[in-house]
């Protein structure tokens, strides 16, 4: 079956940076892409961009792009996040999300990673 | 940027009851359109796509319709593991956007 699996929480002072991680299994990982989804506390939905993992296309969000890098391994089935300067408005729940098109322009996220909790403080 | 507006922001319902919430996009955004559930502190669920496909292994008493700018999610029969937060999202353009989310409640 289809996992992605993230890696752990994460404590960082103002002005670090964060990588998380999202491993995944059961399909073929350069057939789909990855979203990556925050959520800060008590909040909604942020999409924050996406990779495509085949070929490391890139889309990021305006208010992020000046900070995020998103990459992929294909040689582990990894897809990789990661954010600087990180400032308390960055303490999130962070989603990884295999990407699906349906043809035309219609994407879903339909398998999500389990989340990574990102705190920043001093 | 394209808005998606979600209504109500919450609302409070029995088991049995049926259920529909409004998704209304800024604008025209064809039928791209999903339907995400999220449990607290779970991960969202994708439960339809592309407005009204349900997605592998969702119940049949979710639905989806609409095109365009507006659109609906209908549950038909409250189930207790239905309550829970509900999100819309479209992919009709980058940046992808959420509705603000639709809490649903036990009576």
């Amino acid at each position: 079956q289809v996992q992605l699996v993230q890696s752990g929480n994460e404590m960082k002072k103002p002005g670090a940076s964060v990588k998380v991680s999202c491993k995944t299994s059961g399909y073929t990982f350069t057939n789909y892409g990855f979203s990556w989804v925050r959520q800060a506390p008590g909040q909604g939905l942020e999409w924050m961009g996406w990779i495509t993992a085949y070929s490391g296309n890139t889309k990021y969000a305006h208010n992020l792009q000046d900070r995020v890098t998103m990459t992929t391994d294909t040689s582990t089935s990894t897809a990789y996040m990661e954010l600087r300067s990180l400032t308390s408005d960055d303490t999130a729940v962070y989603y990884c999300a295999r990407g699906t098109y349906y043809g035309s322009g219609s994407y879903s996220l339909d398998y999500w990673g389990q989340g990574t909790l990102v705190t920043v403080s001093s | 940027d394209i808005q998606m507006t979600q209504s109500p922001s919450s609302l409070s319902a029995s088991a049995g009851d049926r259920v529909t919430i409004t998704c209304r996009a800024s604008q025209s955004i064809s039928a791209y359109l999903n339907w995400y559930q999220q449990h607290p502190g779970k991960p969202p669920l994708l439960l339809v796509y592309t407005a009204s496909r349900l997605q592998s292994g969702v119940p049949s008493r979710f639905s989806g319709s609409g095109s365009g700018t507006e659109f609906t999610l209908t549950i038909s029969s409250l189930q207790p593991e239905d309550f829970a937060i509900y999100y819309c999202q479209q992919s009709y353009t980058t940046p992808l956007t959420f509705g603000g989310g639709t809490k649903v409640e036990i009576k």
